[in-house]
């Protein structure tokens, strides 16, 4: 399984783009690179998934570098109820989500 | 969109018993998981099902079995309950692996004493 590096945390303002990177350099060719959330006292939530190019879904944007060593997710107005702990998971063939510590963003006022 | 149902949102049983946590999904996937979360831990991938009949253990399956009858619905068993099995527990199921994404239950907190 690849491994990842997040921020443990970042901070955001209300209502302004959010960037939350992710290193996963040893990804193998063929994972898929995923992005969860899990919002205080509920279960993860699917927000995006890409291969290489870039992806958009009403959620988020997912930015893929060309050597897909990295990826950021992008929420383009954050709001409150953006606060979370994000998970960047690259996925094989087996299918299995592994966790790491993930991203907890905090969003201000 | 999927709905994954976990069938306590809390429960409380007494060392040594035998639990058996239920989960069910309504949009037919083939993909189902569980999972526990602990604080500083994070979520640990316990057994997972790509088929009726069929599981595969994943990162930590020691004192948990499995049973996947029919396809929309699988369970979690812990054969006998000990108190550091006390943790939230997550069901999960996909249609296409890493094609697709995945839906979560929203958990279910067993404590036990």
């Amino acid at each position: 399984d690849a491994k990842t590096t997040q921020p443990n945390s970042m901070e955001s303002n209300e209502e302004e783009p959010v960037h939350l990177p992710c290193n996963h350099s040893t990804i193998s060719g063929t994972d898929y690179i995923h992005w969860y959330r899990q919002l205080p006292s509920q279960g993860p939530e699917y927000v995006i998934h890409g291969l290489t190019s870039n992806v958009n879904n009403r959620m988020a944007s997912l930015a893929i570098a060309e050597d897909r060593k990295s990826s950021t997710l992008i929420l383009h107005r954050a709001t409150l109820r953006d606060a979370a702990v994000y998970y960047c998971i690259p996925v094989g063939n087996t299918g299995k989500l592994i966790f790491g510590q993930g991203t907890t963003l905090q969003v201000k006022p | 969109d999927v709905k994954v149902t976990q069938s306590s949102r809390y429960l409380v049983k007494r060392t040594g018993e035998k639990v058996f946590l239920e989960c069910v999904q309504d949009m037919d996937h083939e993909n189902m998981f569980w999972y526990r979360q602990d604080p500083g831990l994070g979520l640990r991938l316990i057994y997972f099902s790509y088929d009726v009949k069929m599981k595969e253990k994943g990162d930590i399956p020691e004192g948990y079995s499995v049973s996947r009858e029919k396809k929309e619905r699988f369970s979690l068993i812990l054969e006998s309950a000990s108190t550091n099995q006390t943790s939230m527990y997550l069901c999960a199921s996909n249609l296409q692996g890493a094609l697709g994404g995945y839906t979560f239950g929203s958990g279910t907190r067993l404590t036990v004493v």
